[in-house]
């Protein structure tokens, strides 16, 4: 069975950094592209950045564009996302999700982590 | 302002049918699959149709997609108080690089 599990998520002052993780289990996770997908508050889905499955290819919504990296641990299945220069309007859950095996849409989602950013 | 449009609500008896439009342009919807998901309050998105008009499996054929040119379609027949949720579509965007959401549409199963 396919697992994502966030964690790092919590609260943090505007400017600040934050560091997510993905753990990822039941699946090659060396063989996919993984992505990051938020959701503010009464807000729909934003896709915010994926990366390929040897790292060569990353890519970022424009609203995190420079403030955020995607990473990858193959060897440790994990992906992360580190997020830098944090304002309120990255308050969401954030959400690390894989695409369908041989096609495109995202299947599996971890079950999120809650960022808020607040002084 | 989403770069894909849907409309906000649709509504429709149980047991009826109800269409969801998803409008775009070439770079996204034209070019590329179009991806639909179901959302309950405090869960994550559910996928509901992937490349375009394939179910996953678990999916019931109540569910249904289709596109035609720069615009997708969500069909749900035989309409259930359970299907209430929040739908949106999704696809790729070759001129953003990026993967583009829908702003959602509210179903009520009146």
């Amino acid at each position: 069975e396919v697992q994502l599990v966030e964690s790092g998520g919590g609260l943090v002052q505007p400017g600040g950094s934050l560091r997510l993780s993905c753990a990822a289990s039941g699946f090659s996770f060396s063989s996919y592209t993984m992505n990051w997908v938020r959701q503010a508050p009464g807000k729909g889905p934003e896709w915010i950045s994926s990366i390929s499955f040897s790292s060569t290819n990353k890519h970022y919504a424009n609203s995190v564009r420079g403030r955020f990296t995607v990473s990858r641990d193959n060897a440790k299945t994990s992906l992360f996302l580190h997020m830098n220069s944090l304002t309120a309007d990255d308050t969401a859950f954030y959400y690390c999700a894989r695409d369908i095996t041989g096609g495109h849409g995202f299947q599996h989602w971890g079950q999120g982590a809650l960022v808020t950013v607040s002084s | 302002q989403s770069v894909l449009s849907q409309p906000p609500s649709v509504s429709a008896a149980p047991g009826q049918w109800v269409t969801i439009s998803c409008s775009g342009s070439r770079a996204n919807v034209g070019d590329n699959y179009v991806s639909w998901y179901r959302q309950f309050p405090g869960t994550a998105p559910q996928l509901l149709i992937y490349d375009n008009n394939k179910r996953p499996s678990g999916i019931p054929d109540r569910f249904s997609g289709s596109k035609s040119g720069t615009s997708a379609t969500l069909g749900i027949t035989g309409l259930q108080t359970g299907d209430e949720a929040d739908y949106y579509c999704a696809t790729w965007d070759s001129g953003l690089s990026g993967v583009v959401f829908g702003g959602g549409t509210r179903l009520t199963v009146l």
